[in-house]
């Protein structure tokens, strides 16, 4: 069955250093998605993307993040300068179907866990 | 503003028992739920989702769950439950109002199952 992979699995940074994370979606989907979750904490949605522009962005999304499909299967997140509150793990989704059909279902991958220190 | 509540941060139960995850959904109009499940190392897997329709939904797992609008609640349950069952369960709500289905999650149940 296809699956959204992630890599790395664990990142270690010091504060003030570019991270970017990177994702493979399934192959047929459009539309994806970054989310976080820091430890003890909801998960968070961060952007959606479609058609190489962003979609939607939450108040998280600032700046200093940036998202990019730079060629035709990889997703990546890209934070410029990192700081000790971005250590979170971050989930990369993706789908294919308009939301509310029934074959509607964001699919997760299994995140990277970024460590700032 | 949406949000999730998921009261129960960690649950405990026997192999067999039956099992009623709880979650309540804060949204305006009628919401589009879900529940996801997260075993060590893996993604977020969707067990079941509601969109319309039957309130009460089958998911994969032998999972249902049910949506109570006058409860704003979308309970998770499982009769008997299997050690492979253990895992974190995260309860979402769609946001109709974004463009490509922002999703609101609950703080996750992490699931003990005892042999």
């Amino acid at each position: 069955e296809p699956e959204v992979t992630q890599t790395p699995s664990h990142q270690v940074t010091q504060m003030g250093q570019e991270v970017i994370l990177r994702c493979v979606p399934i192959s047929n989907h459009l539309y994806f998605y970054w989310y976080r979750q820091i430890l003890g904490q909801k998960v968070e949605f961060l952007v959606s993307f479609y058609n190489n522009e962003i979609s939607e962005k939450s108040e998280i999304f600032d700046d200093q993040f940036s998202v990019e499909r730079p060629d035709g299967s990889n997703f990546t997140l890209k934070i410029r300068s990192t700081k000790l509150e971005d250590s979170a793990m971050y989930f990369c989704a993706s789908t294919k179907g308009v939301s509310g059909g029934s074959s509607y279902e964001q699919y997760f991958g299994p995140g990277t866990r970024l460590t700032v220190t | 503003a949406q949000s999730v509540t998921q009261p129960d941060i960690h649950i405990t139960v026997s192999e067999g028992a039956s099992l009623e995850l709880r979650c309540n959904y804060s949204y305006g109009a009628t919401p589009y739920l879900f529940w996801y499940v997260q075993s060590p190392g893996q993604g977020l897997q969707l067990l079941l989702k509601y969109f319309s329709g039957d309130t009460l939904v089958q998911g994969i797992k032998g999972f249902e769950a049910e949506f109570k609008r006058s409860q704003s609640s979308f309970n998770l349950r499982k009769p008997s439950v299997h050690w492979s069952d253990a895992a974190e369960y995260f309860c979402a709500v769609e946001d109709r109002g974004s463009t490509l289905g922002r999703l609101y999650f609950g703080r996750g149940t992490q699931l003990t199952v005892w042999p």
